[in-house]
């Protein structure tokens, strides 16, 4: 299967642990992307990569969301002393990275993360 | 402020009927919008593309259509089966809108055999 993957599927962690998610896009996808979805919203937009340049990261939620992307393949985003409130499906997509085109983004399955 | 609005409330429809979903938008010019599908526990789904400057697009059994002076897509899919149970996304890029896609919040749509 050569689709984008996000491991763990499912994260359950009490308040106050870190936490941290893995995506592995589909390869030779230039761009990245981490999305928050809650039950009966959208993805919500948290921050994207261009290779190993984080090009946009001022729709993290707090400074307790960080994601990287050391070597431009796969990416991890963290969260820092969690909340309940954080816990939401964490999306990631990866497109081509043309630059210019419109994209299509291709979506992993999600983790799941549950704060008690 | 900028919004994107889908409707909320599921559409129950019946199998073989034409189903016709609507994405409204406030205070954004995208160069183009996307649909996708998502179905429970999974990841969005990639559907159809539309960009400012088309007024149609059709895929099989789907058809999208753009109007940028209404500031409107509606997202049709005909002869309707179980099948296309599922929550539909559309989602706005390029322009105003950005690199990144900004997503409305989803609606349902139960097909009824």
């Amino acid at each position: 299967d050569t689709g984008v993957s996000q491991n763990p599927r499912h994260k359950i962690t009490k308040r106050g642990q870190n936490v941290t998610f893995r995506c592995d896009p589909i390869s030779e996808h230039n761009r990245l992307y981490w999305y928050r979805q809650t039950l009966g919203q959208g993805p919500e937009f948290l921050t994207y990569f261009q290779n190993e340049a984080q090009l946009e990261k001022s729709r993290l939620l707090s400074d307790r969301f960080s994601a990287e992307r050391p070597k431009g393949s796969f990416s991890t985003l963290e969260i820092q002393r969690t909340e309940q409130g954080d816990s939401a499906m964490y999306l990631c997509a990866s497109s081509p990275g043309l630059a210019g085109a419109e994209e299509t983004q291709y979506f992993g399955p999600g983790t799941r993360l549950l704060v008690l | 402020s900028q919004k994107i609005e889908q409707n909320s409330e599921a559409l129950n429809i019946q199998e073989g009927k034409t189903a016709t979903l609507t994405c409204n938008y406030t205070n954004y010019s995208p160069a183009y919008l996307q649909w996708y599908r998502q179905d429970p526990g999974r990841g969005p789904v990639f559907l159809l593309l539309i960009r400012e400057n088309e007024k149609e697009k059709r895929k099989e059994r789907l058809k999208v259509t753009f109007d940028t002076t209404l500031k409107q897509s509606l997202f049709h899919i005909t002869a309707s089966q179980p099948a296309d149970s599922a929550t539909y996304l559309c989602a706005l890029g390029g322009g105003n809108a950005g690199n990144m896609l900004t997503f409305g919040g989803g609606t349902r749509l139960m097909v009824k055999p």
